[in-house]
């Protein structure tokens, strides 16, 4: 079976670019959640999605914005690109809400110059 | 590879010797802990779990402990190898949803 995919892996923008990452979760996963990973706050919750409806969210600013298809993949955007928006970007996928067990996926790491 | 932490905490320990890692955790009202593994340029990598209304779950190699007294939470190794080196994560729920709050990582090195 195979794993949670993020694409694209790695990703140079310039501040004031928008910019989309995409989560294809396992197969049969239908909760996506997407975490931030910086070298100074650690792993921080952005936000889930189940059923292509947004069931809980962390304590980011409107630019982090994400959405969910009918086949359970997984977008989130970022307006109006921010240095300190550089980060590796993590999604996550379990079989369904409170299941627990999250798989990762390897990430996408998004450089702001 | 990709730094995950510039400045987490470190446990040295030698080949063969058993690694306790511990956490603390701040929400009372969580239900479920995972301890997760990241090693460098790959994202967290589930370890075990535990339950709430567990104090004590075993895996291959791996035991989670959890206090729920204290709100602490451990993750022993047996018989570290080369491979266990890594950064660990401890990850709380609250029930309903899978929001995870994750702690701040402690970097493992095994020395041969």
């Amino acid at each position: 079976k195979a794993g949670v995919t993020q694409t694209p892996r790695y990703l140079i923008k310039t501040r004031g670019q928008q910019v989309t990452l995409s989560c294809s979760p396992i197969s049969g996963h239908r909760s996506v959640s997407w975490y931030q990973q910086t070298p100074g706050q650690g792993l921080q919750f952005l936000f889930e999605y189940f059923s292509e409806t947004q069931r809980n969210k962390g304590n980011f600013p409107g630019r982090f914005s994400g959405r969910q298809f009918s086949n359970s993949r997984s977008e989130m955007n970022v307006s109006t690109l921010e240095l300190g928006d550089s980060a590796l970007y993590l999604c996550a996928s379990s079989l369904a809400l409170g299941a627990g067990e999250a798989f990762f996926g390897q990430g996408t790491r998004l450089t702001v110059v | 590879g990709e730094s995950v932490g510039l400045h987490l905490p470190t446990l040295s320990v030698q080949e063969g010797d058993n690694s306790i890692i511990n956490c603390a955790y701040s929400n009372s009202a969580s239900d479920y802990f995972i301890w997760y593994k990241q090693e460098s340029g790959k994202g967290p990598q589930f370890i075990i779990d535990i339950r709430s209304n567990m104090d004590k779950r075993q895996g291959q190699r791996v035991t989670v402990l959890l206090n729920k007294t204290v709100k602490h939470l451990s993750l022993q190794i047996a018989a570290t190898q080369p491979g266990d080196s890594a950064v660990y994560f401890c990850a709380e729920i609250k029930a309903a949803g899978n929001k995870l709050t994750f702690g701040g990582g402690t970097r493992v090195l095994v020395k041969p």
